[in-house]
């Protein structure tokens, strides 16, 4: 039971360089969600998804892509990275009309 | 925006106390709460959840408790044991999303 699985676990990345950090869940959840973690700030979403090829924007969308081909992948792409997307960055799933969230186990993005 | 925040950032405790950790929500449209236990380098795991409907759900050595009047909600853990050193977030739903509070860390000493 692999369930949800992040990588690369950790990513360091240069200032105005793409990155691609990816989501994969097993169980077929329709939910995927993208998160950032920063001290003070908590959990803040940043995109989430209803189904494949549905997503829509959060609390802090700004500087971050999404695309949903397949439902139990979710990437998350910086399309030019900036100081301030370093950050820890965590996926999750859940159930159509459920709202508990499984959570990945997270990636840790530094950028210089 | 709707808030959910914490009453205290670090909660340290003797092992085998009782820990409480509290937290305070501003929609009182919210109907759902769930508590998370996030590990250091992990990412947050489901503990308990309670529906407005509910003062108190119990689990294993862990209860939480509701208060709609003032927009309380707390998580009791009994008999606090190392394994239990983490951060808790309590998270307030609504459509499907989450809305997370920044956290309480739990300290456990032996």
């Amino acid at each position: 039971d692999a369930g949800i699985t992040q990588s690369p676990r950790y990513k360091i990345t240069e200032t105005g360089r793409q990155v691609t950090l990816m989501c994969h869940q097993t169980w077929s959840h329709s939910y995927m969600f993208w998160y950032r973690q920063d001290l003070g700030h908590g959990l803040r979403l940043i995109y989430y998804s209803a189904a494949a090829d549905i997503t829509d924007k959060g609390e802090v969308p700004d500087g971050y892509v999404v695309s949903r081909s397949k439902t139990e992948n979710f990437p998350l792409t910086l399309e030019s990275a900036t100081r301030s997307q370093t950050s820890v960055y965590f996926c999750a799933s859940s159930e159509q009309g459920k709202n508990i969230q499984y959570f990945g186990a997270g990636t840790r993005l530094s950028v210089l | 925006g709707e808030s959910v925040g914490l009453h205290l950032p670090t909660l340290s405790v003797q092992e085998g106390d009782n820990s409480i950790i509290n937290c305070a929500y501003s929609n009182s449209a919210s109907d759902y709460f769930i508590w998370y236990k996030q590990e250091s380098g992990k990412g947050p795991q489901f503990i308990i959840d309670i529906r407005s409907n509910m003062d108190k759900r119990q689990g294993q050595r862990v209860t939480v408790l509701l208060n709609k009047t003032v927009k309380h909600l707390s998580l009791q853990i009994a008999a606090t044991q190392p394994g239990d050193s983490a951060v808790y977030f309590c998270a307030e739903t609504g459509f499907q999303k989450l809305v997370f509070g920044t956290g309480t860390r739990l300290l456990v000493s032996p």
